[in-house]
């Protein structure tokens, strides 16, 4: 059974660019939560996605950030107009519908660098 | 607003036992993990308590008093490969997302 897939695992844009960052959660799995770890601090809640519903979207920013869970194919963190302060460690996560969120199953992480 | 705390760093010795403690405050409480990271590795699942007391799995416990706003991670017969950071997280009740704090990166030593 493989894990949760991230790709891509590094990326690097220019100031301006779109980032798009990609998540296959765990076979069976239809929760899925976004995090964002910048360097020396721990890891911060974005948003949590069921398929094709946002569920909670209060650690995202107002602006340049969605995400987007199809109801065929992964989930997608887009980021518009990337600046600087974007670079850093994007995890995702994965859980069963019926463990309630219980037990979050973390991908191997995208790390976006800014140049 | 939630607040987590735990050590930013320790070393022990390789066989030896460690304790790292995380103190919490959070409104409205629905569960305590701990996680495990290796640096640039993707973070894994150790431990999940939501009733005080004593979770043991192998190596690994994990303590929780609610009261106390307080849990631990023991570590047992520590071994080289335990290097890594260890994460607290709490969630609240009615919501999915997890709060983390910082980490604590263990050092094991020989």
């Amino acid at each position: 059974n493989a894990g949760v897939m991230q790709n891509p695992r590094h990326l690097v844009r220019r100031r301006g660019q779109e980032a798009r960052l990609r998540c296959s959660p765990m076979k069976g799995h239809s929760h899925v939560y976004w995090y964002r770890q910048l360097p020396e601090e721990g890891l911060k809640f974005m948003v949590y996605l069921q398929k094709e519903n946002i569920i909670d979207e209060s650690g995202m920013p107002k602006e340049r950030f969605s995400a987007e869970f199809p109801k065929e194919g992964p989930s997608i963190l887009r980021i518009q107009q990337v600046v600087r302060g974007d670079s850093a460690a994007y995890f995702c996560a994965s859980s069963p519908a019926d463990r309630g969120g219980r037990e979050q199953y973390f991908g191997p992480g995208t790390r976006l660098t800014v140049t | 607003g939630q607040n987590i705390d735990q050590p930013t760093e320790m070393t022990a010795t390789e066989g030896a036992i460690v304790q790292i403690n995380c103190t919490y405050q959070t409104s409205g409480f629905n569960g305590l993990f701990w996680y495990q990271q290796h640096a640039g590795e993707a973070p894994t699942f150790l431990s999940y308590n939501v009733l005080d007391g004593l979770e043991e799995k192998g190596r690994f416990s994990s303590f929780l008093s609610r009261s106390k706003g307080y849990s631990y991670l023991l570590l047992k017969e520590l071994q080289m490969k335990d290097s890594a950071s260890y994460l607290c997280a709490v969630r609240t009740a009615g919501s999915y997302q997890l709060t983390f704090g910082k980490g604590t990166k263990l050092s094991v030593i020989p």
